[in-house]
């Protein structure tokens, strides 16, 4: 079984914090992606990244960096928190092999509320 | 961007009934990949189904099909004998077969089971 692990279910922070969320997989995934969620928006893509050290920006990248040093970890940086970034966060990652019929695996999402 | 449009916010089923989650999308695209995926209350967000578009055979998981359209770019999840434990959001997503890096998620539907 794939497992995606987010570092945080709940976190807290104020505005102005750099915020770093941390996403890791364990089945060898090339495609790993971060998404927020909102009430009534679905989810949206904020970065993706295909392979270590590469990453494509979503539609939703502003405020937001990303890293991939490593194939299994994925990290989103908030550089300077706002109350606007306060929603649910989840990461997921893909396998290429079969390509684009492969399913997405979630992790459990990080609640994040910046005060 | 792809969209895919789910146009029933909320919608509630009595237990052991049929209920049918609508979403359509748009594409020009002729071979892609379209899926369901379930997200109980807090829990992490899981694939229900799959449909590859080059397939006019519509797929079937247990208790859950699908309706998927071609032409009409529809793609509707049927819910049979309806149970308690499928009380959740459920979201529709597209994504291309060729460079199918990022999935296109419609906004949800939030299913209630009544007992």
């Amino acid at each position: 079984d794939v497992k995606v692990t987010q570092s945080s279910r709940y976190l807290v922070k104020r505005t102005g914090e750099k915020v770093f969320l941390e996403c890791v997989q364990d089945m060898d995934h090339e495609n790993m992606f971060w998404y927020r969620q909102d009430p009534g928006l679905g989810l949206r893509l904020i970065y993706f990244s295909y392979d270590v050290k590469m990453k494509e920006k979503g539609d939703i990248p502003e405020g937001y960096s990303v890293s991939r040093e490593k194939k299994e970890r994925f990290s989103l940086i908030l550089e300077s928190a706002s109350t606007n970034q306060t929603s649910m966060y989840l990461c997921a990652s893909t396998g290429t092999i079969g390509f684009a019929g492969q399913p997405q695996h979630f992790g459990d999402g990080t609640r994040l509320s910046i005060l | 961007a792809q969209t895919v449009t789910q146009s029933q916010p909320e919608m509630s089923v009595q237990e052991a009934e049929t209920v049918t989650l609508s979403c359509t999308y748009d594409t020009s695209e002729s071979d892609y990949y379209l899926f369901w995926y379930k997200q109980p209350p807090s829990r992490q967000m899981i694939l229900v189904i799959r449909q590859e578009a080059y397939k006019q055979q519509n797929a079937t998981e247990n208790r859950f099909s699908v309706n998927f359209q071609k032409a009409a770019k529809s793609f509707s999840l049927k819910i049979s004998d309806s149970q308690l434990g499928d009380a959740a959001m459920y979201f529709c997503a597209y994504r291309r077969k060729l460079t199918g890096n990022q999935f296109y998620f419609g906004t949800g539907t939030s299913l209630t089971v009544i007992p």
